[in-house]
């Protein structure tokens, strides 16, 4: 399997406060993507970092990469409770950069308590 | 802004029968997606598709599923005589490009239920 584990797989806080997940993979990757899925709804692209990037911005949102650890992590910053959703990473491996199949992790459910 | 749609919302059909799960991706993208979720579970990549062919399936993806772009719009996914393990929430997606510099927008789903 080309993806391993997201941590934590739940995680709660409180409105304001900073919202980091995590993700790890095993194979070579060509990009790593980060999505949003609220409860019975599809998926939302949030934000795509390439292999030889380290850390990208959007908005209230960090990902960081370090690919000699096979890992990324998501941070949210001054979280909502808007952004109560699940967050999944996703990664196109090398062997699949003409074929654009994503590999999912098992994702984070994230609760923002008002 | 534009944005990939799926027909229908929600299928029930019973076992054996055969469904086609229909999509419309973006206009101007060029590589089209299904991936699926079973309750509970992570999504899963079944098949890609450009150029009018298959360029990548996983192991799900096995003689009972067929894709088709019938048009220059639409895209669809077909199960031919469905059993109980099909029940899933299916996403179809589309991107400009396979991966590297581009992501895939997602349809809303359409949920399967076999009975």
């Amino acid at each position: 399997s080309q993806q391993g584990e997201e941590d934590p797989q739940a995680l709660s806080i409180q409105e304001g406060e900073n919202a980091t997940m995590n993700c790890s993979y095993k194979t070579s990757i060509n990009n790593l993507q980060w999505y949003r899925q609220n409860s019975g709804r599809g998926l939302v692209h949030l934000i795509l970092i390439r292999s030889n990037e380290r850390e990208k911005h959007s908005g209230r949102l960090r990902v960081t990469l370090d690919t000699s650890k096979k890992s990324s992590s998501l941070l949210i910053t001054a979280s909502r409770a808007a952004d109560t959703a699940s967050y999944f990473c996703a990664t196109v491996g090398r062997g699949s950069s003409n074929t654009g199949k994503l590999i999912f992790g098992q994702g984070t459910t994230l609760q923002v308590k008002p | 802004e534009p944005e990939v749609t799926q027909t229908p919302s929600h299928q029930v059909t019973q076992m054996g029968q055969e469904v086609i799960l229909r999509c419309v991706p973006i206009s101007n993208h060029l590589y089209f997606y299904w991936y699926r979720q079973i309750l509970g579970q992570k999504v899963e990549f079944l098949v890609s598709f450009y150029n009018n062919e298959i360029s990548e399936k996983s192991e799900i993806f096995d003689d009972q599923f067929s894709v088709e772009r019938p048009d220059g719009s639409n895209f669809t996914l077909k199960i031919r005589s469905t059993k109980l393990e099909d029940s899933a929430m299916y996403f179809c997606a589309s991107s400009l490009s396979p991966g590297l510099a581009h992501e895939q927008y997602f349809g809303p789903g359409t949920r399967l239920t076999v009975t």
